[in-house]
């Protein structure tokens, strides 16, 4: 079945520091979604990408959609104590009428103060 | 409602306890799913209605999970005969048809511990 691997699984950063995490995925994708789950919470809904070689920004955050729909990043420059969480991104294959979303693997974000 | 409603927001079941774990979506909320995360993963599929249709079950683990959607929208996840393999959070979900630019939003899920 459809497999999303993100990398790395854990990352650990000083406050001010950039971070960016990798995602790819076994099959081609129609769209892919990122969010991002605070410790102790439930994922929260940042973007969706949806075209080939898309890039999407929101503020400190960017977010890559790869050529190929096959891969993914998100990068965030001079981490900040909020962004503490764990970033999972999710992508959707093209079957016609399913709305289900395979959630990656997770990378884990500490700052160090 | 604003949000995602689940409840109980933690249960602890004795293993052989059935469970039923509650999910009041968002009003006009056209998908719901239910996704599995133990500890330390990712959200793993589990269900996804659309309206009172489910219109895929592939990631429910046995035939001891069950869930429903009778009239569209409220859903219920059912556990029979607990294990201490299910012991996770359980988190469902609702979206806008077609989840446009808005994905998912998830409620803050139950806590299933099975001793």
């Amino acid at each position: 079945g459809q497999q999303v691997m993100q990398i790395p699984q854990y990352q650990h950063v000083q406050e001010g520091e950039d971070f960016t995490t990798y995602c790819n995925s076994s099959t081609t994708l129609s769209n892919i979604q990122w969010y991002k789950q605070r410790p102790g919470g439930h994922p929260v809904f940042l973007i969706q990408l949806v075209k080939s070689g898309e890039v999407k920004k929101q503020k400190r955050l960017t977010f890559q959609f790869g050529e190929a729909k096959k891969n993914s990043s998100l990068h965030i420059t001079a981490t900040q104590t909020t962004d503490v969480g764990t970033y999972f991104c999710a992508g959707r294959r093209g079957n016609f009428g399913n709305e289900k979303l395979t959630f990656g693997t997770g990378t884990r974000l500490t700052i160090i103060p | 409602g604003a949000g995602v409603s689940q409840s109980p927001r933690y249960k602890v079941a004795k293993r052989g306890q059935d469970v039923a774990l509650r999910c009041d979506p968002i009003s006009g909320h056209v998908s719901l799913f239910w996704y599995q995360q133990a500890l330390g993963q990712g959200p793993e599929f589990l269900t996804y209605f659309q309206n009172e249709a489910q219109l895929d079950k592939s990631g429910l683990p046995s035939d001891r999970f069950f869930a429903e959607r009778p009239e569209g929208s409220v859903s219920t996840l059912k556990i029979q005969r607990t294990q201490q393999e299910d012991s996770a959070v359980y988190l469902c979900a609702s979206s806008l048809l077609g989840q446009g630019a808005t994905g998912y939003t998830f409620g803050s899920g139950t806590r299933l511990t099975v001793v």
